[in-house]
């Protein structure tokens, strides 16, 4: 079964809004919590991670939130704009990486 | 982070053949990783590659299956065998960044994979 559950399965944003795509998990022993953006046709790009020993980690526009008593785990994309449309994976981390089901993201113009 | 090439982008294969996936790294890197991601689905490690040993694969991949090598530290190819249509896919290989842990992982374009 999935061990990293992902939400929204897909979600509309305007241009210039903020999208949130959240993650949860069980398994105490991820370390680890990177975020990826895959475009259609192409391999998925590593984005921002964070580790437990943080709550907020803030790269540009890509902001990831981490709570680690609740096991939960958010990407913000402030600012959204076209170009940030693409399907985003959140990951965690013991000895290998395992993936949530995936949020596809539309900015509208 | 490396260059990472995968040959061949795309290919389409009759059932009941074999196909094999290169993966090419600009840089030595200590551990390489095969990831299949079904049509529209979210990625799911076939196996680490090994450098001068076997892989090592995840549970509901076997080697007869799935046969990789890794000759040397910027190379390794991923073997589909006997294909059937479920095996269309896109096959990622992904490298840790050198000098790290295996959990900052960077990957190839893939290769598309339609199996008739």
């Amino acid at each position: 079964q999935q061990q990293v559950k992902q939400s929204p399965q897909s979600l509309i944003v305007q241009k210039g809004g903020i999208s949130i795509i959240n993650c949860a998990y069980e398994n105490t022993a991820f370390d680890y919590f990177p975020w990826y953006q895959q475009f259609p046709g192409k391999g998925p790009a590593l984005l921002i991670a964070i580790r437990p020993d943080v709550s907020e980690k803030k790269e540009g526009r890509f902001t990831i939130s981490f709570n680690k008593s609740a096991k939960q785990f958010s990407l913000h994309i402030m600012d959204s704009q076209p170009g940030d449309s693409a399907t985003y994976f959140c990951a965690a981390f013991d000895y290998k990486l395992s993936f949530g089901a995936g949020t596809t993201v539309t900015v509208r113009a | 982070s490396a260059v990472i090439s995968q040959k061949p982008s795309r290919d389409i294969c009759q059932r009941g053949t074999s196909l094999t996936i290169q993966c090419q790294v600009d840089s030595q890197v200590t551990m390489m990783f095969w990831y299949r991601q079904q049509p529209g689905q979210s990625l799911t490690l076939i196996a680490t590659a090994n450098q001068g040993s076997e892989a090592t694969y995840e549970s509901g991949f076997v080697i007869d299956k799935f046969p990789i090598s890794r000759p040397n530290l910027t190379f390794s190819t991923l073997t589909v065998s006997n294909m059937s249509p479920e095996d269309s896919s896109i096959y990622l290989c992904s490298v840790a960044g050198s000098g790290r842990a295996a959990d900052e992982q960077f990957f190839g374009p893939g290769t598309r994979l339609t199996v008739l």
